[in-house]
């Protein structure tokens, strides 16, 4: 079946660093692929997403790229901030409109001044 | 914005009882409501989708009988996890689908059970 698989955390990293959370997975067809964060105390919340190849999804300084040829979705940002501590959740969702969620096992962020 | 709680946000029971979790949209409609379970440091996994006047679907290796879903109305589903066990001790986390097919899904917070 579909899976995702993402890098194992936690991620440690100073204020102004460039951050990449590797992102890849598994599916048939032609999946919409997803960047959920989840801040302290709060629900997940959608960070930015793509639906076909080479789609960019961008959002708050956050940047992925749909690289089918590679079935990678990596997140990057070029300067993190103390506010981006979180844990950070890649996912799928199925083709044909399917609204089904798969994730991976997500990744946590701490950002130090 | 779209918002979506839970309640309650913890729980604690004794093994035997049951515990029923609630899921709102507070400012959306939603005809699709889905649960989630995660364990601690493991990807969220997808329990059932919830669906507005009809039975509920369960993923694969979900008790049904176990996992009662209710969502009786556009801005409410139901969790009750009937006869808990501390094997049922985990995060429950629903989500609710703002509009149609394909639309964004909006997350509550999560209820954390511990089953005694």
């Amino acid at each position: 079946g579909d899976s995702v698989t993402q890098m194992e955390g936690p991620v440690t990293l100073s204020e102004e660093a460039f951050l990449t959370i590797n992102c890849t997975y598994t599916a048939t067809g032609y999946p919409s692929l997803f960047w959920y964060v989840q801040y302290p105390g709060e629900g997940l919340q959608l960070l930015l997403k793509a639906t076909k190849a080479d789609d960019k999804g961008s959002n708050k300084g956050f940047e992925a790229t749909y690289r089918k040829e590679t079935t990678s979705f990596h997140l990057e940002k070029g300067s993190v901030q103390v506010s981006d501590s979180a844990v950070y959740f890649c996912a799928l969702s199925g083709q044909g409109g399917s609204e089904k969620l798969v994730f991976g096992k997500g990744t946590k962020l701490t950002v130090n001044p | 914005g779209a918002v979506v709680s839970q309640h309650p946000s913890r729980v604690i029971c004794k093994s035997g009882t049951s515990v029923k979790i609630e899921c709102r949209s507070l400012d959306f409609q939603a005809t699709t409501m889905f649960w989630y379970r995660q364990f601690p440091k493991q990807s969220l996994m997808l329990m059932a989708t919830s669906n507005e006047g009809s039975k509920a679907t369960y993923e694969q290796g979900v008790e049904k009988d176990k996992f009662l879903i209710n969502h009786a109305s556009l801005t409410l589903s139901t969790l009750t996890v009937t006869s808990a066990h501390p094997e049922d001790s985990s995060f429950y986390i629903c989500s609710a689908n703002k509009a149609g097919p394909g639309g964004e899904q909006f997350f509550g917070p999560g209820t954390r059970l511990t089953v005694l």
